[in-house]
């Protein structure tokens, strides 16, 4: 199946920090990305969505100015979380599909990113 | 938006058990995905399976779309088999955007 990767594992950083997350699509192209976040004893909840070659959508709630999407390439989307507060420490995962019609694909998804904001 | 209920909420099994998770929905789908998210958080793939049944070893799956629903079943429980599976589904009009399910916490002991 395909792969995706996220990068980095696990970041600690201090309030007021911006941190940046990619997700790698390894083996194919991908066109969209989604990023989701979890939090502890909680199912995913999509944040956005990422477009290659345009702006990202995003869901209602999300703040899109705090929660920046590039999708620069078919292969990597990075979301960096800017001026990061402790309500912010979550687990952020992205999945990507393979091309073709999007709805019907199978997404596969990144082994996530724990955030620790101090 | 759609809703997703998954059932039962916490399973505990002795290994070699049987068992089956449910997963109902509020409205058509064109794609639903079970899930199993280790204890590392990783979400593997178990099934896309939007309607029709598919097997693959010891776990099957079965979505009867007409009647929204879906059920993953687990035969001769192992340890590994703990985690917490999702179910997720897109309708034709929200794009691929997944809608996850609760979860269901599944513990299988020794």
């Amino acid at each position: 199946g395909a792969v995706v990767s996220q990068h980095p594992s696990r970041v600690i950083c201090k309030s007021g920090t911006s941190v940046k997350i990619e997700c790698r699509s390894l083996d194919f192209q991908a066109t969209t990305m989604f990023w989701y976040r979890q939090f502890p004893k909680q199912s995913l909840m999509l944040m956005a969505t990422s477009n290659e070659g345009s702006k990202a959508t995003y869901e209602q709630g999300v703040e899109k100015d705090k929660f920046l999407i590039n999708h620069a390439s078919l292969t990597l989307s990075t979301l960096t979380v800017t001026s990061a507060h402790p309500e912010d420490s979550s687990f952020y995962i992205c999945s990507a599909s393979e091309p073709g019609q999007i709805s019907t694909d199978t997404q596969y998804f990144g082994p996530g990113t724990r955030l620790t904001v101090l | 938006g759609i809703q997703v209920e998954q059932s039962p909420p916490d399973l505990i099994l002795q290994e070699g058990a049987n068992s089956t998770l449910r997963c109902n929905f509020s409205d058509s789908v064109n794609n639903l995905q079970w899930f199993h998210q280790n204890p590392w958080g990783q979400l593997i793939n178990l099934f896309y399976i939007p309607s029709g049944t598919k097997q693959n070893g010891r776990l099957s799956a079965t979505t009867v779309a007409t009647e929204r629903y879906s059920l993953l079943y687990i035969s001769s429980s192992q340890t590994t088999d703990s985690g917490v599976y999702f179910c997720a589904v897109a309708t034709t009009d929200s794009w691929g955007k997944l809608q996850f399910g609760a979860g269901t916490q599944v513990v299988v002991t020794p």
